[in-house]
C-alpha cells in the first residue's frame, strides 16, 4: 500500500503567479479530498468528490481555487491567481467504498509558500 | 450543526506520565467517532475510532470511550513516550464517510 502520493512536498512561489498540486489517491478508494491547514483555521474541508465526481465545494474560497478529477487515480487543486494569504500546508485524502465509519487516509501534504 | 471541541493546548508532559485530552461533540444522530494523529511534517493517520455508545477504541497504548451521555470522547494513555509527541485530532462523522468533522487539534510535547 504506497498510501496517498502528493507533490510537489514543497511550493514556493510569487503573488499572482499560478500554482497546482496533485494527488494520487490509494487504489480502490473512491473518494478524495481536499484539505487546507492554517494555525489561524487549522484544518478546513475545501472540496471532496465522489467516483471522481465534485459533491461538495462549498468549503472552497474563492473562484481563485478550482480542482479537478479527470480519473480515479488522480486530482489536481489549483490556484490561479496566488495569493500570499493562501500560504498554508493542502492536504489530499482518500477512503475506501465502504462508506460508513471508514477512515481518511491522508498524503504528508504540500507546503505552500506564496510570496 | 456538528462541531467538535477538545482542549486547548500545548500539554506538556514528561515521560511515562499519564495523559488526557479532552474531547466533547456536538451532533445529530450517531456519529462515529475518531482520533487521528499528526507527527511532523506529515499528515493526519487514524489513531483509533468507536462507532457507537459504550464502545472502547485503542491502538498503541492509546483508548478513548464512546460516551453518548456527556457526548464526550476522551483520549487517555497510561505512561506517554517522547515518540508520542505530535498533534491529536478529534473528529466525527455522521454522514457515512463523506464529511469529517475535525476539532483544532491538542499538540503534545514528551519531555525526556
Amino acid at each position: 500500500d504506497a498510501g496517498v502520493i502528493q507533490s510537489p512536498r514543497h511550493e514556493v512561489t510569487e503573488m499572482g503567479q499560478e500554482v497546482t498540486l496533485r494527488c494520487k489517491p490509494i487504489s480502490g478508494h473512491n473518494s478524495l479530498f481536499w484539505y487546507r491547514q492554517t494555525m489561524m483555521r487549522g484544518l478546513e474541508l475545501l472540496i471532496y468528490f465522489n467516483n471522481n465526481v465534485p459533491i461538495d465545494d462549498s468549503g472552497m474560497p474563492e473562484d481563485r481555487f478550482s480542482a479537478k478529477m479527470p480519473n480515479a487515480s488522480f486530482s489536481t487543486l489549483k490556484i490561479q491567481p496566488s495569493e500570499p494569504r493562501d500560504s498554508a500546508v493542502y492536504f489530499c485524502a482518500s477512503s475506501p467504498p465502504t462508506g460508513l465509519n471508514s477512515p481518511l487516509h491522508f498524503g504528508n501534504g504540500t507546503r505552500l509558500t506564496v510570496t | 450543526g456538528n462541531s467538535v471541541t477538545q482542549m486547548e493546548g500545548p500539554v506538556t508532559l514528561s515521560e511515562e506520565a499519564f495523559l488526557t485530552i479532552n474531547c466533547t461533540y456536538t451532533a445529530t444522530g450517531y456519529p462515529s467517532l475518531f482520533w487521528y494523529v499528526q507527527y511532523p511534517g506529515e499528515g493526519l493517520q487514524l489513531l483509533l475510532k468507536a462507532t457507537k455508545a459504550d464502545d472502547k477504541g485503542s491502538n498503541k497504548g492509546f483508548e478513548a470511550t464512546y460516551r453518548k451521555e456527556t457526548t464526550s470522547f476522551h483520549l487517555e494513555k497510561g505512561s506517554v513516550q517522547v515518540s508520542d509527541s505530535a498533534v491529536y485530532f478529534c473528529a466525527l462523522d455522521n454522514t457515512g464517510g463523506f464529511k469529517t468533522i475535525f476539532g483544532a487539534g491538542t499538540r503534545l510535547f514528551v519531555k525526556a
